[in-house]
């Protein structure tokens, strides 16, 4: 089974711009979380969605969205970029709640670079 | 709530030596616990992971962890350190029921010399 996959890997973007980013998660999970990965605060949880709905969400401003969509495949949408929105995005899916453990699977990650 | 508290942000031992990296956990329901590895510009590897099953939990690469309710904990070790175990670690937390996010620890960094 293909893994997690995500795109783009590497995105340079100016400040005040916005950016997406798309994950396909691995075949016949529908469970898609994304994380922030930064030297100084860590791993931070985004959000998950799970059936094209969002059910969990962690505590980031309003510039911080996402979408899943009718085939599990979610992008998630970051407006007005601040030099300290520069991370690595990690996705990570899962078979969903009910499965016993419910795994997180990650992706490579998109790095993101603010300028 | 879940929380995650990894002890010791950078760990050296020499090939061939004892690898232990330390967890320690606080969940106010019955957690399900996972380690996870990150090797340089890639995204997490799960390891091994605990679900209320077997408390020592054999992975992958050699690695293995017991969940010990009494001292909320949940080590990794590896008998013998291998120099392709050079990474950073993370010990992670949810909890068992419903849409639960995974809660990282800090990471911890094994330097691993010949």
């Amino acid at each position: 089974k293909a893994g997690v996959t995500q795109t783009p890997r590497y995105l340079i973007k100016t400040r005040g711009q916005q950016v997406t980013l798309s994950c396909s998660p691995i075949s016949g999970h529908r469970s898609v979380s994304w994380y922030q990965q930064t030297p100084g605060q860590g791993l931070q949880f985004l959000f998950e969605y799970f059936s094209e709905t969002q059910r969990n969400k962690g505590n980031f401003p309003g510039r911080f969205s996402g979408r899943q969509f009718s085939n599990s495949r979610s992008e998630m949408n970051v407006s007005t970029l601040e030099l300290g929105d520069s991370a690595l995005y990690l996705c990570a899916s899962s078979l969903g709640p009910g499965q016993v453990g419910d795994t997180q699977y990650f992706g490579p990650g998109t790095r993101l670079t603010v300028l | 709530a879940q929380s995650v508290t990894q002890l010791g942000s950078h760990v050296s031992v020499s090939e061939g030596a004892l690898v232990l990296l330390r967890c320690n956990y606080s969940s106010s329901v019955p957690p399900y616990l996972f380690w996870y590895v990150q090797y340089p510009n890639q995204g997490l590897q799960l390891l091994l992971k605990y679900t209320s099953a077997a408390t020592l939990v054999k992975g992958i690469n050699g690695f293995e962890a017991e969940f010990k309710k009494s001292e909320t904990s949940f080590h990794l070790t590896k008998p013998s350190a291998h120099m392709s175990d050079a990474a950073e670690y993370f010990c992670a937390v949810r909890g068992n029921t419903g849409f639960q996010k995974l809660v990282f620890g800090t990471g911890t960094r094994l330097l691993v010399s010949p």
